[in-house]
């Protein structure tokens, strides 16, 4: 699986937007970019996920670089119970036989007051 | 939310015991998957399944079985417990392949090996 680089930590003030940053340079043509988020003493969640265009759900926004060696996921308004680990994941597509994901060590988002 | 849940939740055991941990779904996804949480290490995968009978190897597969008779159950044994298997372990289920692999997780099994 390609590789993902994100920053250790981030910090955010409540309301306001956050810009969570994730390289990934040597991704593939086919591969998925997946976040997942994971809150104190829970499993992770799925957030969002895309290919190659721009994406918005109801929790997040994800911005594909044209070149798709980057991604950013975007909260538009923190909150306190956004505070988590945020995990930025390549993915191939099904093969038919397997699907999985690898995790990296994500951003610990902390929002404050 | 996914019906996954995983028992037991807490176990304390001891050095050189055997282990199983149960992750029971009722969504009939095919996908399951075993992760294991430490610190500084995030989620390492550790055996998956993509159906009944079929499993294949994660990353951290040494010291670990799995066994999936029934779509609904995937179990993970830990033939003789040690402690660098102090963890927390975590199940999740794949759901269709129009949703490009998305996955929910269950709660977590907090394992203490003494």
């Amino acid at each position: 699986d390609a590789k993902t680089t994100q920053p250790n930590s981030m910090e955010s003030n409540e309301e306001e937007p956050v810009h969570l940053p994730c390289n990934h340079s040597t991704i593939s043509g086919t591969d998925y970019i997946h976040w997942y988020r994971q809150l104190p003493s829970q499993g992770p969640e799925y957030v969002i996920h895309g290919l190659t265009s721009n994406v918005n759900n109801r929790m997040a926004s994800l911005a594909i670089a044209e070149d798709r060696k980057s991604s950013t996921l975007i909260l538009h308004r923190a909150t306190l119970r956004d505070a988590a680990v945020y995990y930025c994941i390549l993915r191939e597509p099904h093969t038919g036989t397997a699907s999985k994901l690898t995790f990296g060590t994500g951003t610990r988002l902390q929002v404050t007051l | 939310d996914a019906g996954i849940t995983q028992s037991p939740r807490h176990k304390v055991t001891e050095t050189g015991t055997p282990v199983t941990l149960r992750c029971h779904q009722t969504e009939n996804h095919r996908y399951m998957y075993w992760y294991r949480q430490d610190p500084g290490h995030g989620l390492r995968l550790i055996h998956y399944s993509y159906g009944v009978k079929d499993t294949d190897k994660g990353e951290v597969s040494d010291g670990y079985s799995v066994s999936r008779s029934k779509t609904e159950d995937f179990l993970l044994t830990l033939e003789s417990a040690t402690s660098s298997q102090t963890s927390v372990y975590f199940c999740a289920i794949g759901t269709s392949l129009a949703k490009a692999g998305e996955l929910f997780f269950g709660e977590g099994s907090r394992l203490t090996v003494l």
